[in-house]
């Protein structure tokens, strides 16, 4: 079975340009999770879908957006890129919105130059 | 809210010593707690988890029991290897709140032969 994937692997931006990441989220899982992991930060939260909904929101500005499609997968867009968005983007799916047993993809690597 | 503290590392242990992490959790309902681990290069792996007071989660030789009354999810190992070493996430999630998986930020572990 695939676990979770995501893509690209490593994305170059320069600051103020827009950047799009994408999630597969493993067979049968309807919730995707979001996270930021920038050097020293750990994980931030970002955003939850379940079901094509936005369920939850971490403490982030609104160029961060992203939308769920009626197969569970995920984009995660970041308009106006600034040199402080360079971090893993990691996502994660699970099972539904009262299983929160999360399984990780292996994340997208966002650098802005 | 919600929220995760974790020790701070880095945590420098020789092969087969003990190992604490220490974690404590804020949350206004009855969350699920977990560990998770990153091995270096890699994505986040679910390690343990426990859903309700008094449970103890355990994994590869890994051990946490969920305390209600100290708000604490501790993780322990009795015989650390050099292959442990990694970064350890404790995590708390509360679907009933609304609330997606929060993360402490994470300690890191190395484990010298």
């Amino acid at each position: 079975e695939a676990g979770v994937t995501q893509s690209p692997t490593h994305l170059i931006k320069t600051r103020g340009q827009q950047a799009t990441l994408r999630c597969s989220p493993i067979s049968g899982h309807t919730s995707v999770y979001w996270y930021q992991q920038a050097l020293g930060l750990g994980l931030q939260f970002l955003l939850w879908y379940d079901e094509g909904e936005e369920r939850n929101r971490g403490n982030f500005p609104p160029r961060f957006s992203g939308r769920q499609f009626p197969n569970y997968s995920s984009e995660l867009n970041v308009n106006a890129l600034e040199l402080e968005d360079s971090a893993l983007y990691l996502c994660a799916s699970s099972p539904g919105r009262q299983n929160t047993e999360a399984f990780f993809g292996q994340g997208t690597r966002l650098t802005v130059v | 809210g919600n929220s995760v503290t974790q020790m701070e590392g880095p945590v420098t242990l020789s092969e087969e010593a003990f190992l604490t992490i220490n974690c404590t959790y804020t949350a206004t309902g009855y969350p699920s707690l977990f560990w998770y681990v990153q091995y270096p290069g890699e994505g986040l792996q679910l390690l343990l988890k426990a859903t309700k007071a008094d449970d103890k989660g355990s994994n590869k030789g890994f051990e946490a029991t969920y305390r209600k009354e100290t708000t604490s999810f501790h993780l322990e190992k009795g015989s650390v290897q050099v292959s442990d070493s990694a970064v350890y996430f404790c995590a708390l999630s509360d679907p009933q709140a609304g609330t997606a998986l929060i993360f402490g930020k994470g300690t890191t572990l190395s484990v010298s032969s």
